[in-house]
């Protein structure tokens, strides 16, 4: 069946980086857009951006351009989003999601797939 | 950028009632609005795209309805598999916005 399986936790001091892979599995990776959100620990969902996973080409919500970078390797099915410069409050829960529709669509996606989420905590 | 806000944030009922959740959005969004379901631990379930359009597998219990600033959620007999957080989505070319959710919990 369609599923993201998402790397496991990661603890990062402020200032380090942090790299969170999504594996697609059930269905070609090129045929969609990846979208990543992240949740602060009980507040609500935030979209960070999504990559065109046949073209490479990303958007990044305001908040994070510069900070974060969002790449696949199709080889191996998996996206990565790598977040820069870590603060306290990037500790959060982030999730891949499938863009819907399938490519060559390109706007008004939602998220028909999601992975379970990986728990980054930023602690000195 | 849109704003989306929804309402209730906590929401008691039984099993078996009928329940609604609110979502408006700052501008008019046109029919472009997703509804989600989170449970912990859980990955998040679409229940709803294109504000009314059921999403395969979702129960019927679930619908969606409005367009352009007000939408909303109704669940017409709640079950007990169903209480959870239920967020709204707008989604564009430039924004992809969720409410900020709605808890829906046990009377």
């Amino acid at each position: 069946q369609v599923q993201l399986v998402q790397s496991g936790a990661e603890v990062k001091k402020p200032g380090a980086s942090v790299k969170v892979s999504c594996k697609a599995s059930g269905y070609t990776l090129t045929d969609y857009f990846m979208h990543w959100v992240r949740q602060v620990p009980g507040q609500g969902l935030e979209w960070m951006g999504s990559i065109n996973t046949r073209s490479g080409g990303t958007g990044y919500a305001h908040k994070f351009q510069g900070r974060v970078t969002m790449t696949t390797d199709t080889s191996i099915s998996t996206a990565y989003m790598e977040l820069n410069t870590l603060k306290f409050d990037d500790t959060a829960v982030y999730y891949c999601a499938r863009g819907w529709p399938p490519l060559p669509t390109l706007t008004n996606h939602y998220m028909d797939v999601w992975g379970k989420g990986t728990t980054v905590t930023v602690s000195s | 950028d849109i704003q989306m806000t929804q309402s209730p944030s906590t929401l008691s009922a039984s099993v078996g009632d009928r329940v609604t959740i609110t979502c408006r959005a700052s501008l008019s969004i046109g029919p472009w609005l997703a509804w989600y379901q989170q449970k912990p631990g859980e990955a998040l379930n679409l229940l709803i795209y294109k504000a009314s359009n059921l999403q395969s597998g979702v129960p019927s219990r679930f619908s969606g309805s409005g367009s352009g600033t007000e939408f909303t959620l109704t669940i017409s007999s709640l079950q007990p598999d169903d209480f959870a957080i239920y967020y709204c989505q707008h989604y564009s070319s430039y924004s992809l916005t969720f409410g900020g959710g709605t808890k829906v919990e046990i009377e």
